[in-house]
């Protein structure tokens, strides 16, 4: 099983509309939890921090459930932009800061 | 510098060749890591650096593969004999402290033909 798993879409999403999307991951010793954004043939960006808490960053808010050992993130009204992959990444505290890359979840926004 | 940067952004080497791939972290980041990413794959971890030091060389996936870090600094990727499997996009990122998140280069493009 993978430490870290996506559903990897597309999820094909209205200029416009909202669009949310987990990941789960398998280890429970993982502390550290984030959101990259990964452009076509292009190397991956930090697009947020995930808290305890849940936070918000402009139009993307991010959710952790440590008990079910889910991350979601969502995106409100989706600008073309915003079409990319979003890796789903986790650290855990006993490997140094070494972190665990979802494969990804790819987002299309259409006109 | 301002951000991780790598060179070559390109290299198309022969089967059997050796090459070299090197990545300039972010001045003061400490922690640095290799990954690679086949096409349309995730990310492969293969090395991390604390310092000049590599407590970590679970991912590299053969003898062939090594690294080293010279100054806390730049660090070189090598992979001796390549073959075609050793095509992808190798990616180096560097993070101030461990448990952040990290910063990656553009990455070199490998193709082993």
């Amino acid at each position: 099983r993978k430490e870290v798993e996506q559903d990897p879409g597309p999820f094909n999403v209205p200029e416009g509309a909202t669009v949310a999307f987990n990941c789960t991951y398998s280890n429970s010793a993982s502390q550290s939890f984030f959101w990259y954004r990964q452009d076509c043939r292009k190397e991956p960006k930090l697009l947020m921090s995930v808290y305890s808490s849940g936070n918000e960053d402009g139009r993307f808010t991010a959710q952790l459930n440590r008990a079910s050992q889910y991350i979601s993130l969502l995106i409100r009204d989706s600008k073309l932009s915003d079409s990319a992959t979003y890796l789903c990444v986790v650290g855990r505290t006993d490997s140094w800061g070494k972190l665990q890359f979802g494969a990804g979840t790819q987002v299309v926004v259409t006109p | 510098g301002a951000g991780v940067s790598q060179s070559p952004s390109n290299k198309v080497t022969e089967k059997g060749k050796d090459v070299e791939l090197r990545c300039d972290p972010i001045s003061g980041h400490t922690a640095l890591y290799w990954y690679r990413q086949s096409l349309g794959q995730g990310l492969e971890f293969l090395i991390y650096f604390q310092g000049n030091s590599a407590p970590d060389k679970s991912g590299l996936p053969s003898d062939r593969f090594s690294a080293e870090r010279t100054g806390g600094s730049v660090s070189t990727l090598t992979i001796q004999r390549t073959q075609q499997e050793d095509s992808a996009v190798y990616l180096c990122a560097s993070s101030l402290k461990t448990g952040r998140g990290y910063t990656f280069g553009s990455g070199t493009r490998l193709t082993v033909v």
